[in-house]
């Protein structure tokens, strides 16, 4: 059974520009989370998605943006890139969430 | 809203030798789930060990368990004969029915370092 796929695995974009982050879930999954991590603020929770619907959303400035396709898969946008960015990106899926979540390996973005 | 506090930042412990790793967690909800994920230096989060709050029984996972103390609001882990392999950050994490919409939202504690000494 195949894992979440996250890709890319790393990025580096320059200030300003947006990105566009990749997740595929567990086949069968339909809950997708989207976390930050940096070593300052931890690990935060950005939104989640069902059946390509956003349930949650975290404390985030409308540059974080996100969707889910029919297929479960999800992307994040990230518009107007700032050096604070920077950061792990995880994403995760779960069959009903209180099962709990399968985390991928993530996508580190660095912004210059 | 959630929080969930790990007041150790660093925890170190001989192979086969036995730790306890420090979670206290503070919510409102009254159905309410804990974690425990795993994250080695490929940076890939793990599942540990998952705890039901309206179930008193301890969770255990084969080297894994924890205690779960409801009324203090605390959730520790034990690893029993540790292994080099155990070497990790050790987050805490509690997810709740948020607002009656999902159990989409983890909230994590700041982590754990363990290193494991052979």
């Amino acid at each position: 059974k195949a894992g979440v796929t996250q890709t890319p695995r790393y990025l580096i974009k320059t200030r300003g520009q947006q990105v566009t982050l990749s997740c595929s879930p567990i086949s069968g999954h339909r809950s997708v989370s989207w976390y930050q991590q940096t070593p300052g603020q931890g690990l935060q929770f950005l939104f989640e998605y069902f059946s390509e619907t956003q349930r949650n959303k975290g404390n985030f400035p409308g540059r974080f943006s996100g969707r889910q396709f029919s297929n479960s898969r999800s992307e994040m946008n990230v518009s107007t890139l700032e050096l604070g960015d920077s950061a792990l990106y995880l994403c995760a899926s779960s069959l009903v969430g209180f099962d709990g979540y399968t985390f991928g390996s993530g996508t580190r973005l660095t912004v210059v | 809203a959630q929080t969930v506090t790990q007041s150790q930042p660093e925890m170190s412990v001989q192979e086969a030798e036995t730790v306890t790793l420090s979670c206290t967690y503070d919510t409102s909800e009254s159905d309410y789930y804990l974690f425990w994920y795993k994250q080695p230096p490929s940076r890939q989060m793990i599942l540990v060990i998952r705890q039901e709050a309206y179930k008193q029984q301890n969770a255990t996972e084969n080297r894994f368990s924890v205690n779960f103390q409801k009324a203090a609001k605390s959730f520790s882990l034990k690893i029993s004969d540790s292994q080099l392999g155990d070497a990790a950050m050790y987050f805490c994490a509690c997810l709740t029915n948020a607002g009656g919409t999902s159990y989409g939202k983890l909230t994590f504690g700041q982590g754990t370092i363990l290193t494991v000494h052979p």
